[in-house]
């Protein structure tokens, strides 16, 4: 089944340690998105890929970054986190920039921050 | 600006007992109002899409309808099984090419045997 999956399921890093996340889609869509979650808040976008096209949100913190090397896969890097960044990290997609299609997201990654 | 608000913020129900969730939003434009389905340390589920005021979807024990100012998410005779969190999110007819898809916090659905 196509579908969008992401590892590790949970990651733990101490403060300040950097992480990668890691995102890949078999869906073949240009699109590509990150998303923070907190506990009973709705998803907050931190990016978008529009193919190689990088989409930064203007609240985004500078800590986030994000690489997209080819169509099925996109890294979250975290570069300092902070006790703030322990969240799920959710990945989606999308078949089109800009319409009418729905997202298709993974099971996220639970970052724990010790 | 452009908003999504859910309600209730939680709900329980018992099995069997029918009824609805609500999505109103403030866009300028529509293009699209999406329901999701989220378990707990898990991804949204996609359930519907809805582009026009008047459309109706159903999917089991969920039906879902669009007006020009809210949607709601109708449960028909719920199922533990349906207990998850429902989320709505729009995207916006801007056509600056906006990508954003703005979302509601949710409803925190609890299905009773």
């Amino acid at each position: 089944d196509a579908m969008v999956i992401q590892n590790p399921r949970y990651q733990v890093t101490q403060f300040g340690k950097p992480v990668t996340l890691s995102c890949s889609q078999t869906l073949n869509h240009n699109v590509m998105y990150w998303y923070q979650q907190k506990s009973s808040q709705a998803p907050k976008l931190l990016f978008h890929y529009y193919d190689k096209d990088f989409n930064n949100e203007a609240d985004t913190p500078d800590n986030f970054q994000s690489r997209r090397p080819n169509t099925s896969f996109c890294f979250l890097d975290i570069r300092s986190p902070g006790l703030g960044d322990a969240a799920m990290y959710l990945c989606a997609t999308s078949s089109r920039r800009v319409g009418n299609q729905p997202q298709h997201f993974g099971d996220g990654t639970r970052l724990s921050i010790l | 600006e452009d908003q999504v608000t859910q309600s209730p913020e939680a709900l329980r129900l018992q099995e069997g007992e029918s009824s609805s969730l609500n999505c109103s939003y403030t866009v300028s434009g529509l293009r699209g109002l999406f329901w999701y389905r989220q378990d707990p340390g898990k991804g949204p589920e996609f359930l519907f899409t809805l582009y026009s005021a008047g459309e109706e979807k159903e999917k089991e024990r969920l039906k879902a309808t669009l007006t020009k100012k809210e949607s709601f998410l109708h449960i028909t005779a719920p199922k533990p099984e349906d207990s998850a969190t429902y989320l709505c999110a729009v995207h916006p007819g801007d056509t600056s090419g906006t990508y954003k898809y703005i979302f509601g916090t949710g409803t925190r659905l609890k299905v009773l045997a």
